[in-house]
């Protein structure tokens, strides 16, 4: 079964600039999550969807935003780039369920540079 | 406040031997699953081994076993027989779960440098 697959793997951005993310989940999950991972934040939840619909949200400004498509395939975006979104940005697919046992597949994540 | 603690930036270990990561966390959640996970310098996180609030026994996966104390909040990572390709973040994450149905967002830990050497 192919793992979880993040488009492009390395991206070098200007300031006030937009960026889109792209995240493939494995067959058959159907929660797909973004974190981002800084060296001083350390790795911070964005958000969640499932079935195409925002489950969860983390404590990020509007400029970042995501979706999903009915194949559970995601994006996420963010406007008007800042130097501090300079990150890893990591999908994580999981099936979806509630509860507390929810494995999630973490994909080799994008890495941003804002300059 | 931290709801998960790794208290050890660093470690070292020699290879072949055990090493122990430490891992706290703080919840009043009764049901609850804590993870841990290997991220390597190519930046993907790799996810080891889990432990359920409810599970009587610890969990085990091979080579790495998870010291669950729920009376002290701990779950520590243990890695028996560590090898070159040990060398990685360990990070070790909680998720609260006793809304049926919902889903609730996991909480990671600042992570544990941990070098194997020869």
């Amino acid at each position: 079964k192919a793992g979880v697959t993040q488009t492009p793997r390395y991206l070098i951005k200007t300031r006030g600039q937009q960026v889109t993310l792209s995240c493939s989940p494995i067959s058959g999950h159907r929660s797909v999550s973004w974190y981002q991972q800084t060296p001083g934040q350390g790795l911070q939840f964005l958000f969640e969807y499932f079935s195409e619909t925002q489950r969860n949200k983390g404590n990020f400004p509007g400029r970042f935003s995501g979706r999903q498509f009915s194949n559970s395939r995601s994006e996420m975006n963010v406007s008007t780039l800042e130097l501090g979104d300079s990150a890893l940005y990591l999908c994580a697919s999981s099936l979806g369920g509630g509860g507390s046992r929810i494995e999630q597949y973490f994909g080799p994540g994008t890495r941003l540079t804002v300059t | 406040a931290q709801k998960i603690t790794q208290t050890q930036p660093g470690m070292f270990v020699q290879e072949k031997e055990a090493v122990t990561l430490d891992c706290t966390y703080d919840t009043s959640d009764p049901s609850y699953g804590l993870f841990w996970y290997k991220q390597p310098s190519s930046g993907e996180m790799i996810f080891l081994i889990y432990q359920g609030s409810y599970d009587q026994q610890n969990a085990t996966e091979g080579r790495y076993s998870l010291n669950f104390q729920k009376a002290r909040k701990s779950a520590n990572l243990v890695i028996s027989a560590s090898q070159l390709g040990d060398s990685a973040m360990y990070f070790c994450a909680m998720r609260e779960g006793s809304r049926v149905g919902g889903s609730y967002i996991p909480t990671f830990g600042r992570g544990t440098s941990l070098i194997v050497h020869p």
